[in-house]
C-alpha cells in the first residue's frame, strides 16, 4: 500500500501482559515517529528514529516502553507488563523529510488493558 | 507535556457555513500545522504555516499565524457534512528537532 500500516488495529491485553505494535512506514521514508493518543485528548510524542537511528526517546512514559527500528524500515513498540494507564490509540508517522514535517499518518493501534 | 490549547473545544455548524477554530501554543516554534482525524482514522496533514508566514490558503481552508501572540487560526469556508472530524494544531517545540507538539483537539460536527 502507499500509506503508513499499522498492526494490529486493535489489541485487548490483560494486565502485565507484553505487546508488540508494529509500523510499515511509507517507502523510503526516513523519518518516523511513534505517538501516543488518549481518549479525547491530541497525540504526545513518545520517540523519534531517523533510519535506525533512535535519536529522542524523551516521550516514551516508562522503561516498560521500547522502541527499535533495527534495518530504517519498520519499527515495533513494545510495551512490557502493561497497565491500565497503557490504554490508548499507538499512531505511527513517517516523513521523507530529516526534519519530520509533512508527516503522514497511520491509523494507529487502539489498545486496551484490561 | 506541552500540549497547546484550542477552541472552542467542539463546534457545530450546518453545512455552508464557516468554521473558525483557534490554537494557541507556548514556545517559539519553526513553523505550525493543522490535522484533521476522523473517528477511527489517522490524522491526515492539512497545511503547514512557517514562523515567518502570516497567512496561507490551500482550497477551502485559510491559516493565519500571529506569532507575537503564539496563536494560529484555521477557516474553513463552506463546510460540508464530510468535514465533520477533530482538528489539531501541532507545533515544532522551537528548538530545531522534529516531534510535533499537538493542541487538545477541536471537535467540528457539520450538519446537513
Amino acid at each position: 500500500g502507499a500509506g503508513v500500516s499499522q498492526s494490529p488495529r486493535y489489541k485487548v491485553a490483560k494486565r502485565g501482559q507484553d505487546v508488540a505494535l508494529r509500523c510499515d512506514p511509507i517507502s523510503g521514508h526516513v523519518s518516523l515517529f511513534w505517538y501516543q493518543q488518549a481518549l479525547g485528548q491530541g497525540p504526545e510524542f513518545l520517540t523519534y528514529f531517523q533510519n535506525e537511528a533512535q535519536l529522542d526517546k524523551s516521550g516514551l512514559p516508562s522503561d516498560r516502553f521500547f522502541a527499535e527500528r533495527p534495518e530504517g524500515s519498520v519499527s515495533t513498540l513494545k510495551i512490557q507488563r502493561t497497565q491500565q494507564e497503557d490504554s490508548a490509540v499507538y499512531l505511527c508517522a513517517s516523513s521523507p523529510r530529516v526534519d519530520g514535517t509533512e508527516a503522514f499518518f497511520g491509523q494507529g493501534t487502539r489498545l486496551t488493558v484490561v | 507535556s506541552q500540549q497547546g490549547e484550542e477552541d472552542p473545544q467542539a463546534l457545530s455548524i450546518q453545512e455552508g457555513e464557516n468554521a473558525t477554530m483557534n490554537c494557541s501554543y507556548k514556545t517559539s516554534i519553526n513553523n505550525l500545522q493543522w490535522y484533521r482525524q476522523n473517528s477511527g482514522r489517522g490524522l491526515v496533514h492539512l497545511i503547514l504555516i512557517r514562523s515567518n508566514e502570516r497567512e496561507k490558503h490551500s482550497g477551502r481552508l485559510r491559516v493565519t499565524l500571529d506569532t507575537s501572540k503564539k496563536s494560529s487560526s484555521l477557516l474553513i469556508t463552506a463546510s460540508r457534512a464530510a468535514d465533520t472530524a477533530s482538528y489539531f494544531c501541532a507545533t515544532d517545540d522551537g528548538t530545531g528537532f522534529q516531534k510535533l507538539v499537538f493542541g487538545t483537539g477541536t471537535r467540528l460536527l457539520v450538519s446537513p
